[in-house]
């Protein structure tokens, strides 16, 4: 079958650093990426791994490990207009799974 | 601005009506989608279109019918919903769906089935 596990809830400081997990098993796998989606507003894309490691842009990088199935979506120096839900999602042949999204509450 | 723009912004709707929700963009893609967001579940996937052709149906039940007649448009049909079908109905496009490219969401249509 195919599933992804993040967790619905995390709570971090401003200034701080914050990595927001997601595990997932899927068939056809051919990438995963991580959105980002203020209330009321549309998921817009943060990053895309299909290769094994780190990529960094800016205050944000993501991690991927497809042997383990599992990435993680690290934000750096936190601030107030990160407070959102951050979606992860994987890829194959025609077809997208969305994790849950994890909700993220940056306080001052 | 996304380069995703969807009409309705709202709509109630009763059981017995029939409406459409309408999706343009302007971004040159070739893949359209159809997503469901319900408080506390995943976006559920619903409909996909590949240049023009329907490629995903994900067991939608068909009180939902898509239409795209062209690559910049996409429709979704409702009629004779229940209130469970109450939800956020994003669109989405790509540059195309058999390869993984980051796919540009529009607003959404919140809507409400009395």
């Amino acid at each position: 079958g195919q599933n992804i596990d993040q967790p619905t809830e995390m709570t971090a400081t401003e200034g701080a650093i914050v990595q927001i997990n997601c595990t997932y098993q899927t068939s056809g796998f051919n990438g995963l990426f991580w959105y980002q989606q203020h209330a009321g507003e549309a998921p817009t894309f943060l990053s895309y791994n299909v290769l094994d490691g780190l990529e960094e842009k800016g205050r944000f990088s993501s991690f991927l490990s497809r042997s383990k199935g599992y990435s993680y979506l690290l934000l750096k120096e936190l601030q107030m207009k990160d407070s959102a839900s951050y979606l992860c999602a994987t890829s194959g042949t025609y077809k997208y799974i969305f994790g849950t999204g994890t909700r993220l509450k940056v306080l001052a | 601005e996304t380069g995703v723009t969807q009409t309705p912004r709202h709509l109630v709707m009763g059981m017995t009506n029939k409406k459409s929700l309408k999706c343009e963009q302007h971004l040159g893609h070739n893949a359209m989608y159809w997503y469901k967001q319900s408080a506390k579940k995943p976006l559920e996937l619903m409909f996909v279109y590949n240049f023009k052709e329907q490629t995903e149906n994900n067991s939608v039940p068909s009180r939902f019918s898509p239409e795209c007649p062209n690559s910049s448009h996409l429709f979704l049909h409702l009629h004779t919903l229940q209130p469970e079908d109450s939800a956020l109905y994003l669109c989405a496009s790509s540059q195309e769906s058999r390869v993984s490219y980051e796919q540009y969401f529009g607003p959404g249509t919140r809507l409400t089935v009395t």
